[in-house]
C-alpha cells in the first residue's frame, strides 16, 4: 500500500480478554515503531523493530504486553488480559532506516492508529 | 535513553509568529524531526534537522543546535490551521539501530 495500515482502527473489549493490533508497514521499510498515546497526551514509546528483531522493548509497560514482526513486513502487537488502563490510541510507524549518522531524511510516516477501549 | 522537553501549552494570534522550544539529552544523537498532530489524527511530518543551523520551508522554520542541545520550530503568519499539537521528536543511534523518541508535544492553540 501507499501508507501504513493499521487495524483495527477501533477496538472496544471486555477487561481480561487479549487483544491482537496489526500494522503494515511502508514497502521497503526497515524500521517499524510502536508507539500509545492517552488522551491528550505526548506519544509514549513501546517497541522498535529493526527487520524482524526488536533491538529495544524497554517500553512495553508490562510482561502483558508482546510484539513481533515477520518478514521484514507486518507487525503484531498483542495485549493479554487487557485492563482499563490499557485504553489509547496505538500508533504504529515506519522508516527507512539510515544506519548510522545521515544526513538524509528517513522521517517515520504514521498509521491513523488503533483506538482500544477497555470496559 | 534521552529526555526531551517541550512546553505544554502556547497561545498566539492569527498572523503572528510562535516559537516552540525543544531540548534533548541524548548520546548518538542521529537526528531530530518536527511533527504537527491535529486533534483525533495521526502525527505528519513537518522539518528535519541534522546538522547545525536553521532550515527553512515556507511558514516554518526549524533550527537546531546540536551543542546546546537544542531546537526550535518556528511559525510564521499563523493560521487558524495551525492550531494543533507540536510534536519534537530525536532519532538516537545505538548499537542495534536508531530508536525514535518523542516529546510530550506542545499544544498551540490561535485565536483570532
Amino acid at each position: 500500500g501507499a501508507g501504513v495500515s493499521q487495524s483495527p482502527s477501533n477496538k472496544v473489549t471486555e477487561k481480561g480478554k487479549d487483544v491482537e493490533l496489526r500494522c503494515d508497514p511502508i514497502s521497503g521499510h526497515t524500521a517499524l515503531y510502536w508507539y500509545r498515546q492517552s488522551l491528550g497526551q505526548g506519544l509514549e514509546f513501546l517497541i522498535y523493530f529493526q527487520g524482524n528483531s526488536a533491538p529495544d522493548k524497554s517500553g512495553l509497560p508490562s510482561d502483558r504486553f508482546s510484539a513481533e514482526r515477520t518478514g521484514g513486513s507486518v507487525s503484531t502487537l498483542t495485549i493479554q488480559r487487557t485492563q482499563q488502563e490499557d485504553s489509547a490510541v496505538y500508533l504504529c510507524a515506519s522508516s527507512l532506516d539510515p544506519g548510522g549518522f545521515s544526513l538524509k531524511n528517513t522521517e517515520a510516516f504514521f498509521g491513523q492508529g488503533t483506538r482500544l477501549t477497555v470496559v | 535513553g534521552q529526555n526531551i522537553d517541550q512546553p505544554t501549552e502556547m497561545t498566539a494570534t492569527e498572523g503572528a509568529i510562535v516559537q516552540i522550544n525543544c531540548t534533548y539529552q541524548t548520546s548518538g544523537f542521529n537526528g531530530l524531526f518536527w511533527y504537527q498532530q491535529h486533534a483525533g489524527e495521526a502525527p505528519t511530518f513537518l522539518s528535519y534537522n541534522v546538522l547545525d543551523g536553521l532550515e527553512e520551508k515556507g511558514r516554518f522554520s526549524s533550527f537546531l543546535s546540536r551543542s546546546k542541545g537544542y531546537s526550535y520550530l518556528l511559525l510564521k503568519e499563523l493560521q487558524m490551521k495551525d492550531s494543533a499539537s507540536y510534536l519534537c521528536a530525536v532519532r538516537e543511534g545505538t548499537n542495534a539501530g536508531n530508536m525514535l523518541t518523542f516529546g510530550g508535544g506542545t499544544r498551540l492553540m490561535v485565536k483570532p
